[in-house]
């Protein structure tokens, strides 16, 4: 099945710094990749995704990459704001098209 | 309802008992998936329904496991003969749309389970 691998596990970056996390998938078939930030004792949110059939999408201070090829996908996030501290989850599809399976997380501290 | 509800936000319970946990997802959303989350990791797949059906139950770990949506909108996830590793949260998510790729996920705050 699919299984996403995503790191660093934690990123701690002074206020105003860029911020990168990187994630790859398995399943060459995946075709969707949400990425989702939980506030401490918060639920997943969805702020960013992208799909299979464009390289970069950008919002704002946020930007997501897709390279297909190498099964790899990034989290940009530029001029970042302690408001940003969270932890970041990617995703992909899994074979069958019902579930997204995540990423183990990344724990990011925006010092000011 | 203005978003996913999860009840009860709290359980805590003895080794062996059985637990429900409820979900109540957005109103006409039909997609609706359960997860689990241990701490320092991401959500777990369980169970997706579209509808009052089961897509994918792949990810229930094992047969104390089993998930309800009898009128495609309050779903309960039922363990039995709770074991330890079963403490976590267990969130529940919404879709208004058929499959995980054609629309947000909307999750509930979770329901935290420790089994002691």
């Amino acid at each position: 099945g699919e299984n996403v691998e995503q790191h660093p596990s934690t990123l701690s970056v002074q206020e105003g710094d860029s911020a990168v996390i990187k994630c790859t998938y398995s399943d060459s078939a995946s075709n969707y990749f949400p990425w989702y930030k939980q506030e401490l004792g918060k639920r997943p949110q969805l702020i960013i995704d992208i799909r299979s059939n464009v390289g970069e999408k950008k919002d704002q201070r946020i930007a997501v990459t897709l390279n297909k090829t190498a099964k790899h996908f990034s989290l940009h996030i530029t001029e970042t704001q302690p408001e940003d501290s969270a932890v970041y989850f990617c995703a992909a599809i899994n074979q069958a098209g019902t579930a997204l399976i995540f990423g183990k997380g990344t724990t990011l501290s925006v010092s000011s | 309802g203005a978003g996913v509800s999860q009840t009860p936000s709290n359980k805590v319970t003895e080794k062996g008992k059985y637990v429900e946990l409820r979900c109540d997802p957005i109103s006409g959303h039909t997609a609706l998936y359960w997860y689990r989350q241990s701490l320092g990791q991401g959500p777990e797949f369980l169970i997706y329904f579209q509808g009052t059906g089961a897509a994918d139950d792949s990810g229930l770990p094992n047969d104390r496991f089993f998930a309800v949506r009898p009128e495609g909108s309050v779903s309960t996830l039922k363990i039995q003969r709770t074991e330890r590793g079963d403490s976590a949260v267990y969130l529940c998510a919404s879709s208004s749309s058929g499959g995980p790729n054609t629309g947000e996920l909307f999750f509930g705050e979770g329901s935290r389970l420790t089994v002691l």
